[in-house]
């Protein structure tokens, strides 16, 4: 079945880095776009980044922009998220979600905590 | 940036009676092929999202059939025809035309 395994969250001091991964199985990965969103404890969901099958096209939330990168491994089946610069209201339950022709998020990881603190 | 809002935020609901909740978008999401890319999703207690409606009113595979989706423009609609225990939870838009954007999200309760 399809499914999307997150992984790599952690906790890190503000101004640091963490390379966040995410595994997909059950579908043919290289034909889909990907999203990240998060969700900051106890809040909504936000929409962070998303890349095309390819790589080509890459779209940031402007809180993001210049911090974070995403990208993926199609060999591997793996989608990345690199976030330097953290900051304490990075904290949040990171997810990535599969893009599909007829809307975006239609399978979802488990997640994976990420928390920015002193 | 298209902001999306969501009425009410809290609905205390009777289990067997409908439910409704209303999303608003900023802007028109109509997409340049047609489409509107608005979505909802369901969040239970401790799990991940998971996608119920997507354009309007298409529900996903698994999904029962008293969950509907309505609405054109700006104004959208999630219906559940009678509340059972397992839609406790919290309820999201998301236009997927502009970009993506989620609304704050409906916490849906038993009375």
């Amino acid at each position: 079945q399809v499914q999307l395994v997150e992984s790599g969250g952690g906790v890190v001091q503000p101004g640091g880095s963490l390379r966040l991964s995410c595994g997909a199985s059950g579908f043919t990965f290289s034909h889909y776009g990907m999203h990240w969103g998060r969700q900051a404890p106890g809040k909504g969901l936000e929409w962070v980044a998303f890349i095309r099958h390819d790589g080509s096209n890459k779209y940031y939330v402007d809180s993001v922009k210049g911090r974070f990168t995403i990208s993926r491994d199609n060999s591997r089946n793996t989608l990345y998220l690199q976030m330097n610069n953290l900051r304490a209201e990075d904290t949040a339950m990171y997810y990535c979600g599969k893009d599909a022709i007829e809307g975006a998020f239609d399978v979802w990881g488990q997640g994976t905590m990420v928390t920015v603190s002193s | 940036d298209v902001v999306m809002t969501q009425s009410p935020l809290s609905l205390p609901v009777t289990l067997g009676q409908p439910a409704s909740i209303s999303c608003r978008s900023s802007q028109g999401l109509v997409y340049s092929d047609g489409n509107i890319y608005l979505n909802w999703f369901q969040q239970r207690p401790g799990q991940s999202p998971r996608r119920l409606i997507y354009k309007v009113s298409n529900r996903d595979s698994g999904v029962p059939d008293r969950f509907s989706g309505s609405g054109s423009g700006t104004d959208f609609t999630l219906k559940i025809s009678r509340v059972e225990a397992e839609d406790v939870g919290v309820y999201y838009c998301m236009q997927g035309t502009h970009l993506w954007t989620f609304g704050p999200g409906t916490k849906v309760e038993i009375k």
